[in-house]
């Protein structure tokens, strides 16, 4: 079970403005860095956001990600076909054995 | 540009074992933390084990701890990951990945696919 809690589905249609809650703890998020991750079925995962709001070159800019607390969310704008996948939040736990902690995932179907 | 190549998966019979190899280039391995991430088949991600630059600091899941090993040889920029006692619980794609010092993963292998059936 994970202690990363993400929403198991989302949806938005073409254009509009998605967001994508990651919810953790003192010890995970609340200490620590969030991590984003896009994978496409029968795919590897693909770094989509570090160190809470930082893009990787290539990623696009309608892609952003926020942290307050111990909770994060990744937001896509302009929504495209393309951005159906599943995205997952990941962070490092000071408490637990399990040092990197991941979500449980989001699919997000584009309508 | 970074480049993790994962070998060794297959099908093992339960109580079987298997060494799974991550071959690094595009950067200088001993620079950097080292991952295993398991994904069951239709499941979500699950970190499984980390090693530090010159392998003094390693740890694992609970899950695992006991019957896996991970070890890395830098001069030839490989990581391994040998498993033991493999139980059907194990059948995942291994995907070996690069570490951003106490952080999660900022790069990923294709991953290997391991079966444990009989």
């Amino acid at each position: 079970q994970s202690v990363l809690t993400q929403p198991p589905s989302a949806s938005g249609t073409p254009g509009q403005r998605v967001t994508i809650s990651c919810s953790g703890s003192g010890s995970s998020i609340g200490s620590n860095n969030v991590y984003w991750y896009r994978q496409i079925p029968g795919t590897a995962p693909k770094l989509l956001i570090y160190r809470n709001n930082q893009r990787p070159s290539g990623v696009p800019d309608r892609f952003s990600g926020s942290k307050s607390g111990t909770s994060a969310s990744l937001a896509i704008s302009g929504l495209r076909s393309e951005d159906e996948a599943d995205y997952y939040c990941a962070a490092w736990d000071d408490s637990l054995s399990a040092h990197v902690l991941f979500g449980g995932g989001t699919k997000l179907t584009v309508l | 540009e970074v480049q993790l190549v994962e070998s060794g998966g297959g099908l093992v019979q339960p109580g079987g074992s298997l060494r799974l190899s991550c071959a690094a280039s595009g950067f200088t391995l001993r620079g950097y933390w080292m991952h295993w991430v398991r994904q069951a088949p239709g499941k979500g991600l699950v970190w499984v084990s980390r090693i530090n630059g010159d392998g003094s600091s390693i740890s694992y899941a609970d899950s695992v701890k006991g019957r896996f090993t991970i070890s890395r040889d830098n001069a030839k920029n490989t990581l391994y990951l040998q498993m033991n006692s493999l139980s059907a619980e194990d059948t995942a794609v291994y995907y070996c990945a690069r570490g951003d010092g106490y952080n999660p993963p900022d790069s990923w292998g294709q991953g290997t696919l391991v079966t444990v059936s009989s």
